[in-house]
């Protein structure tokens, strides 16, 4: 079965860097597009970032532009997302998500940004 | 402020059917196909519904969608206890040229 499982997160100070990753297992990762989906708290869903089955594309919201890199390891089947230059308003719940169309999600990693 | 517009909140008694809305423009919802996305408390979000009315294997069949013009929208009949949930719309924005989401939508079962 598709699973997804992030790590990585952790507090911070406003300024640091943090590295998430996301391993996959259960299908052809190869095969698929990811993102990084995140959610503040109390807030709803805010995508962040997607990489192609190549890794030679990537896209960010504006949000995190110049501050965040997408980047993945198709033989060990895993996803990745740097932070730097994390601010408060960068805490949440980070998801990695397949696709589109985000048909599996992880369970999920928590930043938070705080001095 | 979502790119995608959904009402804050719904709500239903068991056994009613409801309705939520997703209001985009021409170049998310018009151009492309929608998606809904269920978190149940303390969740991960599910995939609920993708190209409009499609459900993933296993969503019980009183779970529907459509899609006309720049509105989309997700029906729940014969509501449940544990539908009690919030609910996302999501779409690709052809000029932002990523994906955008709803601010969601809070249903409560009466």
């Amino acid at each position: 079965q598709v699973q997804l499982v992030e790590s990585g997160g952790g507090l911070v100070k406003p300024g640091e860097s943090l590295r998430l990753s996301c391993a996959a297992s259960g299908f052809t990762f190869s095969d698929y597009y990811m993102n990084w989906i995140r959610q503040a708290p109390g807030k709803g869903l805010e995508w962040v970032s997607y990489i192609s089955t190549s890794g030679r594309t990537h896209r960010y919201a504006d949000s995190v532009k110049g501050r965040f890199t997408i980047s993945r390891d198709n033989a060990k089947r895993s996803l990745f997302l740097q932070m730097n230059s994390l601010r408060a308003d960068d805490t949440a719940i980070y998801y990695c998500a397949r696709g589109p169309p985000f048909d599996f999600w992880g369970q999920g990693s928590l930043v938070t940004v705080s001095s | 402020q979502s790119v995608l517009t959904q009402p804050p909140s719904a709500s239903g008694t068991p056994g009613q059917r409801v309705s939520i809305s997703c209001s985009g423009i021409s170049s998310n919802i018009r151009s492309d196909t929608v998606n809904w996305y269920q978190q149940l408390p303390g969740t991960a979000p599910k995939l609920l519904i993708y190209s409009n009315n499609q459900r993933p294997s296993g969503v019980p069949d009183r779970f529907s969608g459509s899609k006309s013009g720049t509105s989309a929208s997700l029906a729940i009949s014969g509501l449940q206890s544990e539908d009690e949930a919030d609910y996302y719309c999501a779409a690709w924005d052809d000029s932002l040229n990523s994906p955008v989401f709803g601010g969601g939508t809070k249903l409560t079962v009466l």
